[in-house]
């Protein structure tokens, strides 16, 4: 794989307690993407960067924020989770010039009860 | 904005026949074209793209794809499927000139291959 990795793999956590997912990749690749998976809705895009402290807004973006400090590094965090964002949450990097889409890391599957 | 249908949630097929799964899109100029493949509890897998060239590409594992620009469609197809391609299938897009390279994709195929 192109060095992509998600951590934590699983996690249960209580309604209204922040989170944070993390993204780390080892090839410098600038382009770095956050999805939820839901069941019906297939992929959306939460958040994505373009570069170190260079971040936008997806298409779900409401209660979600990230932060890139570095280039390997993406973090997502749920402000003050809620049963809503049960999920499996996908990190991604676009490879090359775009041209060759994405490779994915393995997923977290995100639990709030 | 970019966007794909997936219209079939999931495709039955009994194994050794072939296999389709069908994708239109809607972009804005050309569009930059994927197919992955997502197995029980793991990750996406890039299966084969179009970028510009021959519409009919080859991707991993016997898969193929058709680009129809009239058509705007990208349907998947395998001349004969195994019981290992039971799977969910996305279709994605982007558009060929674009500056975030970002990739809208379908809402998934579940393909049932029946022994």
């Amino acid at each position: 794989d192109a060095g992509i990795t998600q951590s934590p793999r699983h996690k249960v956590t209580e309604t209204g307690t922040p989170v944070t997912l993390r993204c780390h990749q080892t090839e410098n690749h600038r382009y770095m993407y956050w999805y939820r998976q839901d069941p019906g809705h297939g992929l959306r895009l939460i958040h994505y960067s373009y570069g170190v402290k260079d971040t936008d807004k997806g298409e779900v973006s409401d209660g979600y924020s990230v932060s890139r400090s570095k280039t390997e590094d993406f973090l997502l965090t749920l402000e003050s989770a809620t049963s809503s964002q049960t999920s499996v949450y996908f990190c991604a990097i676009s490879v090359g010039a775009g041209a060759y889409g994405y490779t994915f890391g393995s997923g977290t599957r995100l639990t709030v009860v | 904005a970019q966007s794909v249908a997936q219209p079939e949630d999931q495709v039955n097929v009994a194994e050794g026949n072939p296999l389709t799964v069908k994708c239109t899109y809607s972009v804005s100029g050309n569009p930059y074209l994927f197919w992955y493949v997502q197995y029980p509890n793991r990750g996406l897998q890039f299966l084969l793209k179009y970028i510009t060239g021959d519409n009919l590409v080859k991707g991993s594992y016997g898969f193929e794809a058709e680009f129809n620009k009239s058509q705007t469609s990208f349907h998947l197809k395998k001349p004969s499927a195994l019981v290992s391609d039971s799977a969910l299938y996305f279709c994605a897009v982007r558009p060929a000139l674009y500056g975030n390279n970002r990739l809208a994709f379908g809402k998934g195929n579940q393909v049932v291959v029946i022994p």
